[in-house]
C-alpha cells in the first residue's frame, strides 16, 4: 500500500524566506508523486508532478520538489515566499500511474502562513 | 477551455436524506474520481468512473454510489446521510492516453452540511 506523510500541519515563514514543506512517501512500486495547493474555500490546483524523469521537478508560482529515493523524500521548496504563497498544501502519491485506473492517496496537509 | 465544474456550490440536507452531486470533467477528459474531504483532513478517495464503469472504489459504505454517462460526466449520490457525511466533495478528470492515466485536475468542489 501506498502512503504520504506531511511533517508539520502547519508552517510559518517571513514574507522573503525559505519555504520547505517536507513530504515523505511509502511505495511498493516506483511512485508518481505531486503536490498540490488549496486556497480557502476552493478546489485542489497542482503545483507540479514527479513521473520518473528528472529528479527536480519544476513548477508553478516559483515552487520546486526533488525527489529522493534514498530518503523516500519528495520536499517542496520555494526560494522566496510571498504573501499569496499562504494556503493548504497536499503531498500525494499515486497508487497505479501505469494504468488505467489510479487513485491519488493524499497527505493529512500542510498549513503555510506567511508573516509580513 | 472550461475546467472541471461541480453542483452545486453548496448544499445542507438533513439526517437520512439523499444527495446528488454532479461533475462535468474537463474538456478532452473521460474519467471522473470523486473524493471526500472532511475538516482539517486532506481529501479521501471515493471511487472512479471510466467507460461509464466503476473502476476503483475506495473504503466508503455502499451508501455512496455514482453513475458515469456517454458525456462523461458524473454524479455522486450519498443516501441516508449522516452527520459525518458532512464534508467539502471533489471531482477530478484525467484522460486514459496509451492505457496509462494522465494528470488529475480538480473541480472547486461541492460543501455539503448534514443537519
Amino acid at each position: 500500500a501506498q502512503s504520504v506523510t506531511q511533517l508539520g500541519s502547519h508552517v510559518s515563514v517571513s514574507e522573503g524566506a525559505l519555504v520547505l514543506l517536507r513530504c515523505n512517501y511509502s511505495s511498493s512500486v516506483p511512485p508518481y508523486l505531486f503536490w498540490y495547493v488549496q486556497y480557502p474555500n476552493q478546489g485542489l490546483q497542482l503545483l507540479l508532478k514527479y513521473t520518473s524523469a528528472a529528479t527536480l521537478v519544476k513548477g508553478i508560482n516559483g515552487f520546486e520538489a526533488e525527489f529522493k529515493k534514498s530518503e523516500t523524500s519528495f520536499h517542496l521548496t520555494k526560494p522566496s515566499a510571498h504573501m499569496s504563497d499562504a494556503a493548504e498544501y497536499f503531498c500525494a502519491v499515486s497508487d497505479r500511474w501505469y494504468s488505467s485506473a489510479s487513485k491519488i492517496i493524499f497527505g493529512s496537509g500542510t498549513r503555510l502562513s506567511i508573516r509580513p | 477551455d472550461a475546467g472541471v465544474t461541480q453542483s452545486p456550490t453548496h448544499l445542507i440536507k438533513t439526517r437520512g436524506q439523499q444527495v446528488t452531486l454532479r461533475c462535468s470533467p474537463k474538456s478532452g477528459h473521460d474519467t471522473v474520481s470523486w473524493y471526500q474531504q472532511a475538516l482539517g483532513q486532506g481529501p479521501q478517495f471515493i471511487f472512479q468512473y471510466y467507460e461509464e464503469e466503476e473502476r476503483q472504489r475506495g473504503n466508503f459504505p455502499d451508501r455512496f454510489s455514482g453513475h458515469q454517462f456517454p458525456n462523461y460526466s458524473s454524479e455522486l449520490n450519498v443516501n441516508a446521510l449522516l452527520l459525518g457525511d458532512s464534508a467539502l466533495y471533489l471531482c477530478a478528470s484525467s484522460l486514459v492516453s496509451g492505457g496509462v492515466q494522465e494528470t488529475q485536475y480538480f473541480g472547486p468542489g461541492t460543501r455539503l452540511l448534514v443537519l
